[in-house]
């Protein structure tokens, strides 16, 4: 089953508004979560590294104002995408570890973000 | 800088052929390395790994092989079947530092 869960997996909203995505592990605590983002026909890429109780780390080129992470718990990391705009449409996903277990990376199905 | 290559976009096989799928990595650190399958919409699903102590893993229809020398891995499915029908991308990483790195992905299309 399932050990990260990804919420919601699809959303539309207007240009101008924010939309929250959320991520949970589900039978592990992660300290460390994963936020990537593919476009159509493209790899996977990592956008910023979520850290429980801490500032998330971004990548190269991605705005840390534009995509807000939060990771407030040891089970939860949202991304919020403030003031959507139509180049923000995309497919995001999140991941995490259970490092306990020694584990592979898990992802959540996905979210599908259209911006009209 | 793309430290994970995936080289070949597509690939069709035949069902019950093998299919091999290649990546190639250019950071000599990366000790651990990964395979998963993408269906569209979906997030990714893990599907294999290798650490860098050995050379091959085997899990049911799929064996990955590690060349370190080379920096190249294959995911090699045998027999194929249409339901591995997905994109594949390969994943590297340096196993203490919990950040990974991928691959653009073949698409596998395996026909009946």
């Amino acid at each position: 089953g399932a050990v990260v869960s990804q919420h919601p997996s699809w959303v539309i909203c207007k240009s101008g508004t924010s939309v929250k995505i959320e991520c949970r592990s589900l039978d592990f605590q992660a300290t460390t979560m994963f936020w990537y983002r593919q476009f159509p026909k493209q790899s996977l890429m990592l956008m910023a590294t979520s850290n429980e109780g801490s500032k998330a780390t971004y990548e190269q080129g991605v705005e840390k104002d534009k995509f807000l992470i939060n990771h407030a718990s040891l089970t939860l990391s949202t991304l919020t995408v403030t003031s959507a705009h139509p180049e923000d449409s995309s497919f995001y996903i999140c991941s995490a570890r259970d490092r306990v277990r020694n584990s592979p990376l898990h992802f959540g199905n996905g979210t599908r973000l259209t911006v009209t | 800088d793309q430290q994970v290559k995936q080289n070949s976009p597509s690939l069709s096989v035949q069902e019950g052929r093998i299919s091999i799928l290649n990546c190639d990595y250019t950071n000599s650190m990366f000790d651990y390395f990964l395979w998963y399958k993408k269906y569209p919409a979906e997030g990714p699903t893990f599907l294999i790994s290798i650490s860098s102590i050995k050379d091959k893993n085997e899990d049911g229809r799929f064996t990955v092989f590690l060349n370190k020398s080379a920096k190249h891995l294959s995911l090699h499915i045998v027999p194929s079947q249409p339901g591995d029908s997905a994109v594949y991308f390969c994943a590297a990483s340096v196993i203490n530092f919990n950040k990974f790195y991928f691959g653009s992905g073949t698409k596998l299309n395996v026909k009946p």
